[in-house]
């Protein structure tokens, strides 16, 4: 497909659990974001990436919370040692490259942490 | 980049036009304002965006007053399809991050037959 995937869908982890939260953004976008939701509330800016490297890092919640883009286009979120105030939507957005273009996004990884 | 406030929800029968509002008084002169809605299960989608002119596309129009205080997204004809969590983002040109988008809550809109 042409959108950006996300995979798992769903996500149910045992707390204490590390868990991987894949996505796989538009091919040929250099940016790719990272944004938390919980239930009711807008998403949050986690992270930001341009092409592989990691510009801005600054709203993940914690060093449990770790992102990687090796060769620039697939994403992977990784969060050591859940908590319960992890449980959230994780969704993953791409752009092409100027500043002003719109962002993709994915319908996200519902994560619950029992 | 400027807080935006946006009533917390609304309601439109369907055919009608949706009107929806949002204040962004400490808006800065290089910052635009832009339009996402999310589909409940679906990630947040673009609408629209614009600086100062009104602005259209295939989707919905963009009123942004002279003074750049507050703005209207106009959804001509909405359906039920309609119904989502509509964002207003006021974000500037150069603000780091990848010019990330600051979402708040937005406006639950429900749109019925």
């Amino acid at each position: 497909g042409a959108g950006v995937s996300q995979s798992p869908r769903y996500k149910v982890a045992k707390r204490g659990q590390d868990v991987a939260l894949r996505c796989d953004p538009i091919s040929g976008h250099v940016s790719l974001f990272w944004y938390q939701q919980a239930l009711g509330q807008g998403p949050e800016f986690l992270t930001y990436f341009q092409n592989e490297a990691q510009l801005d890092k600054s709203g993940l919640p914690s060093d449990r919370f770790f992102a990687e883009r090796p060769e620039g286009s697939v994403s992977t979120l990784k969060i050591q040692r859940t908590q319960q105030e992890d449980s959230a939507v994780y969704l993953c957005a791409s752009r092409k490259r100027g500043t002003n273009e719109k962002l993709f996004f994915g319908s996200g990884t519902q994560l619950s942490v029992l | 980049d400027a807080k935006t406030t946006q009533p917390t929800s609304m309601d439109c029968a369907e055919g009608r036009a949706a009107n929806l509002p949002c204040n962004h008084s400490t808006i800065s002169g290089n910052e635009y304002v832009y339009w996402y809605r999310q589909i409940h299960s679906q990630g947040p989608q673009y609408i629209i965006h614009g600086l100062k002119n009104n602005e259209t596309n295939e989707m919905a129009s963009l009123i942004i007053t002279e003074d750049r205080k507050s703005s209207t997204l106009i959804l001509p004809h909405a359906t039920l399809r309609d119904t989502a969590v509509y964002y207003c983002i006021v974000r500037g040109v150069l603000t780091g991050g990848g010019n990330k988008l600051t979402f708040g809550t937005g406006t639950q809109l429900k749109v019925e037959l």
